[in-house]
């Protein structure tokens, strides 16, 4: 069982064009959350995505960024007309279920984007 | 406002001894707590969590404990080993949907030969 998959690993791009960004949950994990890092900070949630359904989208910058999580292929982050901020680390994870004590489950990262806008 | 912080960025411990990582938080509604490792170039892995009706968790090595009333959680590893030098995040959730998380800053934890 393949773990998340994350393409490309790094994505050279820059201002003012697009990246997209695509993550392959783990099979049979159907809740995708995505989040990026800065460097030398923690992860912050961007959002929470589940088959074709975008539930929480709190941690989105509200210009720009877009995701998508089709009933077929993988979820995709979009960043529209990049700047120079948003090179950054971006991660994806997957659970099967919602993530918590109840649910005894856990979310599993990919390895992970590195975005360079130049 | 910054509400899960691990004041201490690096930790530097003797190979045997025992690690504490440290975690505050600020956000009362947060009941699930978590803490990840993290290699440079790979993504976070899930070590260890902690619901807020428990004060500590166990799993070989590893131990989180949970101080509700000062907001505190700290990650013990002992005996530390040299391959547990990594990042270390701690991060923190409510418990309906945890995967939505967040993290602190990482303490990069060094453990001697």
């Amino acid at each position: 069982n393949a773990g998340v998959m994350q393409n490309p690993r790094h994505l050279v791009r820059r201002r003012g064009q697009e990246a997209r960004l695509r993550c392959s949950p783990m099979k049979g994990h159907s809740h995708v959350y995505w989040y990026r890092q800065l460097p030398e900070e923690g992860l912050k949630f961007m959002v929470y995505l589940q088959k074709e359904n975008i539930i929480d989208e709190s941690g989105m910058p509200k210009e720009r960024f877009s995701a998508e999580f089709p009933k077929e292929g993988p979820s995709i982050l979009r960043i529209q007309q990049v700047v120079r901020g948003d090179s950054a680390a971006y991660f994806c994870a997957s659970s099967p279920r919602l993530v918590g004590m109840e649910m005894n489950t856990e979310a599993f990262f990919g390895q992970g984007t590195r975005l360079t806008v130049v | 406002d910054q509400q899960v912080k691990q004041n201490s960025p690096s930790l530097s411990v003797q190979e045997g001894r025992i690690s504490i990582l440290n975690c505050d938080y600020t956000n009362s509604m947060f009941d699930y707590f978590l803490w990840y490792k993290k290699y440079p170039a790979e993504g976070p892995t899930f070590l260890i969590s902690i619901s807020s009706i428990k004060d500590k968790n166990e799993d070989g090595r590893f131990t989180v404990f949970l101080n509700k009333s000062a907001k505190h959680l700290s990650l013990h590893i002992v005996p530390s080993q040299p391959g547990d030098s990594a990042v270390y995040f701690c991060a923190a959730g409510i418990n309906t949907n945890a995967g939505k998380s967040t993290f602190g800053d990482g303490t990069t934890l060094t453990v001697k030969p």
